[in-house]
Formats: C-alpha cells, sequence, structure tokens
C-alpha cells in the first residue's frame, strides 16, 4: 500500500538553530501534504497544509516565517524549524492523501521527534 | 472552519468488556469520518473509517456508526483486550482537506 515516509524520526538541535524535516510519498504522488504538530497527551493540531509548486496554507496562529513548507515536488515537502526554541520541542507528523482509487485514504509518515536545547 | 469534540477524554473498562467513544463535528460538509489509533511516540494507525453514505461500518471487534443528521459518530470496540489500550481520535474531513481531530480518548483495558 502507499507509503509516506519521514525523516529524521529523532532530532536534538541547540536552540537559536534550524531544523529541516522531510516528508516523502513512496509510491504515489501527492498534490498535497499536511503538517501536524503534537504536544505530549495532547492531540494532532493542524499546522500547515502543503501544496505543491505553490505556497503553503498556514493555520491560524502558525507563523509561516518560522515554520518554512517547501513542496517543490509530488513526492516531497519539507518543514524547516528556523530559529528554534525550547518551546518548539514536539512530535511533527505529516500525511498525505492517497489517490482515489485507494479511497483517498490518508497516510500518515512515522513523525519527528524534536527536542530544543 | 470544522470543530470536533471528542469523549470521553479518558475510558478504563475491564478485559471483554465493550468500549465506546463519541465524537461530533460542526461542518456538515464533512464526509469522512476515520478513527486512528495512537501508542506512545507514534504515528496514528487508522483502524476504521466511514463516509457520509454509510451509517455503519464494521470490521471484526470494532465498528464505526455515523448519524450525519445529528453530526455524531461513534466507536465501539467489543470484546476488548489489554492490547486495545492506547490513544483514539477521531477525525473529520472533506476529500482533499486536512483532517480535523479530536482531543482523544485515553483507552485502558484492565485483565
Amino acid at each position: 500500500g502507499a507509503v509516506v515516509s519521514q525523516h529524521p524520526s529523532r532530532v536534538i538541535c541547540k536552540s537559536g538553530t534550524s531544523v529541516k524535516i522531510e516528508c516523502r510519498s513512496l509510491d504515489f504522488q501527492a498534490t498535497t501534504m499536511f503538517w501536524y504538530r503534537q504536544f505530549p497527551k495532547q492531540s494532532l493540531m493542524l499546522m500547515a497544509t502543503s501544496n505543491e509548486g505553490s505556497k503553503a496554507t498556514y493555520e491560524q496562529g502558525v507563523e509561516k516565517d518560522k515554520f518554512l513548507i517547501n513542496h517543490a515536488s509530488l513526492t516531497l515537502s519539507t518543514l524547516t524549524v528556523t530559529s528554534a526554541h525550547p518551546e518548539d520541542s514536539s512530535f511533527y507528523i505529516c500525511s498525505a492523501e492517497g489517490h482515489p482509487s485507494s479511497g483517498n485514504t490518508i497516510y500518515f509518515g512515522e513523525g519527528s521527534w524534536l527536542t530544543v536545547v | 472552519g470544522e470543530n470536533v469534540e471528542q469523549h470521553p477524554s479518558t475510558l478504563s473498562v475491564q478485559e471483554g468488556d465493550s468500549a465506546v467513544i463519541k465524537c461530533t463535528y460542526s461542518d456538515s460538509a464533512s464526509n469522512y469520518f476515520p478513527w486512528y489509533k495512537q501508542e506512545l511516540g507514534k504515528r496514528p494507525q487508522l483502524i476504521i473509517d466511514i463516509r457520509s453514505n454509510v451509517g455503519e461500518k464494521k470490521d471484526q471487534r470494532i465498528a464505526v456508526t455515523l448519524n450525519k443528521t445529528a453530526k455524531h459518530f461513534s466507536l465501539h470496540i467489543t470484546e476488548t483486550q489489554p492490547e486495545d489500550s492506547a490513544v483514539y481520535f477521531c477525525a473529520a474531513s472533506q476529500s482533499g482537506y486536512a483532517l480535523n481531530f479530536g482531543k482523544g480518548t485515553s483507552l485502558l483495558v484492565t485483565p
């Protein structure tokens, strides 16, 4: 079945640095991918919708200059957390919608644990 | 936008009993309602989903019911087992749009 791969699974970075997380659809093309953030014991909160070849759409309260999203191809979307701070430490996870032939199933990446020290 | 409410936030049942988790949604345009099981630190796993042209769907011990008029849908797990213990999330969306998640239900099945 369709697979979404996310990398890295865990990353620790120093405060003030930037971190890039990749989300790839391995056997299908995804014109739209979604980025979520999940704090411990909380639900998944949509951060932004990543559209191939155009600007991402950010949810209210999410800083677009801090969370840079690039969706340069039909199989890759990247999220860059710029000037990271400890409060950005969280579980970041992407998802993509499969082809209608698969019932438009949503596929999730493995998720990325970010720890900012 | 869509607002999904989920209850209860925690649920403890004895092994073999049934568990029911309920969700309501606000956007009548939503037509896709999946349920996810998430273990700590891992991606959500789709356990069952239902689309708005269906009222009920069953897969072995798991069933989902949908009432579009009332805008609510429920997850039913029968004959619960300890390995069913996890956090369960409901979600609602329109095709092509992001999932809107409920706040989750932490299910504990005690032997």
